[in-house]
């Protein structure tokens, strides 16, 4: 089945520690996106990848840190930087340079500082 | 600045009481406007994309509209499986990344 895997889904993070949150797919989409979502709130942008090798900053970059060396892997670091790291992490693809370019998301990972 | 705005922020209804949830967009160049289902501790779930104002997409007893100022969600009869988040989002000329309403939590009661 074709789709997007996120891993672990639980995540517990000490405070100064660095944490990586896994991000595959199977779709072969162009782009993938980070976002984090706070309670009862919508989802932000942290960082995007159009394609291989490249990537930008979103809304709420600081703190975070990402690679794209494979098309279907985008994992994402959230560093010490980051002074509330505490949220629910999304990861989504989708197709980039033609047809429909609706995104599809994983199930996401619950990251808590301990 | 491009914003999105959902409203209501919950909505409880009774089981077969139809209503809208809206979504308003001030954005420069909208490409689509995409609508998503989240159940709790999951991740969202694609809905419907509209492209053009006038434009209607239906799938069971969900209906999406666009005008060029906002899109609803008419939800008709629900049943309490139709309680989740929705979510829209803008996706701009510019890019493909999606910028996200805060969302409307629907509680729906048998």
């Amino acid at each position: 089945d074709g789709g997007i895997t996120q891993s672990p889904k639980y995540l517990f993070r000490k405070e100064g520690q660095n944490v990586t949150l896994s991000c595959e797919q199977n779709l072969n989409h162009d782009a993938m996106y980070w976002y984090r979502q706070d309670p009862g709130q919508g989802l932000r942008l942290i960082y995007y990848s159009q394609i291989v090798n490249d990537f930008q900053k979103g809304d709420i970059a600081e703190g975070y840190s990402v690679s794209r060396e494979k098309k279907e892997s985008f994992p994402l670091t959230v560093t010490s930087a980051q002074k509330n790291p505490t949220a629910f992490y999304l990861c989504a693809s989708s197709t980039f340079f033609s047809g429909d370019t609706e995104a599809f998301f994983g199930q996401g990972t619950r990251l808590t500082v301990v | 600045e491009d914003q999105v705005t959902q409203s209501p922020e919950a909505l409880r209804l009774q089981e077969g009481e139809s209503s809208s949830l809206n979504c308003s967009y001030t954005v420069s160049g909208l490409r689509g406007l995409f609508w998503y289902r989240q159940d709790p501790g999951k991740g969202p779930e694609f809905l419907f994309t509209l492209y053009s104002a006038g434009e209607e997409k239906e799938k069971e007893r969900l209906k999406a509209t666009l005008t060029k100022k906002e899109s609803f969600l008419h939800i008709t009869a629900p049943k309490p499986e139709d309680s989740a988040t929705y979510l829209c989002a803008v996706q701009l000329s510019a890019g493909n990344m999606l910028t996200f309403g805060g969302g409307t939590r629907l509680m729906v009661k048998p």
